[in-house]
């Protein structure tokens, strides 16, 4: 069974204070690794797809990286507009499309 | 293009009623996904459809719940009866059904069951 787990769970940062979300996954053969953001009362938020092991992809002051076992997501000099719970997901290579998605990491950046 | 659109935004209604929750999904995007949302649970996949066609509904609670595709821009989720454990947040997704795989969410559908 496809898991994944995301560390930790609550966050708080001060703005320009840099950190790092952490998602674990175990899965039969990975086909995509997908970080969302949510903010809250709307849908998540696609931000990146991660596709093999030491990749990395940056969007303003988010870079996702994936190894073989786990993803992070760093962020450089927060601003209080990134508070956001962020969710990682998975799709396995056995799935057509299914997301095995974590419990999140709510974050929040205080000015 | 305006998105996944779901509707209705918010509903709350009584133990025992029929629900119905509706989703058009993006243009061009073959494949449709139902998820509810929980504190306790988090993001579930209900059933997914792709070109219309269910694939998926292992993840239907049961049998209250049942879900459709009558053509490629529209959706429904049905819940009859419903019960207060029912109350949830449910969106809709939808992706190209190939690469690149991530999909895309709606606003969601906060349903209340009273």
């Amino acid at each position: 069974e496809d898991q994944v787990t995301q560390s930790p769970e609550a966050l708080r940062l001060q703005e320009g204070e840099s950190s790092s979300l952490n998602c674990s996954y175990t899965v039969s053969g990975l086909r995509g690794l997908f970080w969302y953001r949510q903010d809250p009362g709307k849908g998540p938020e696609f931000l990146f797809t991660l596709y093999s092991a030491g990749e990395e992809k940056e969007k303003e002051r988010l870079k996702a990286t994936l190894t073989k076992k786990e993803s992070f997501l760093h962020i450089t000099a927060p601003k209080p507009e990134d508070s956001a719970t962020y969710l990682c997901a998975v799709q396995a290579s056995g799935s057509a499309r299914q997301l095995t998605f974590g419990s999140g990491t709510q974050l929040t950046v205080l000015p | 293009d305006a998105g996944v659109i779901q509707s209705p935004r918010h509903e709350v209604t009584e133990m025992g009623q029929e629900v119905t929750l509706r989703c058009k999904p993006i243009s061009g995007h073959n494949s449709l996904f139902w998820y509810r949302q929980t504190m306790m649970r988090g993001l579930e996949l209900l059933i997914y459809f792709n070109n219309n066609v269910p694939i998926d509904d292992s993840g239907m609670p049961e049998d209250r719940f049942s879900a459709k595709m009558p053509n490629a821009s529209f959706s429904t989720l049905k819940i009859q009866p419903s019960e207060p454990r029912d109350s949830a947040v449910y969106f809709c997704a939808s992706n190209l059904g190939g690469v690149p795989y991530e999909q895309y969410f709606g606003p969601g559908t906060r349903l209340t069951v009273t």
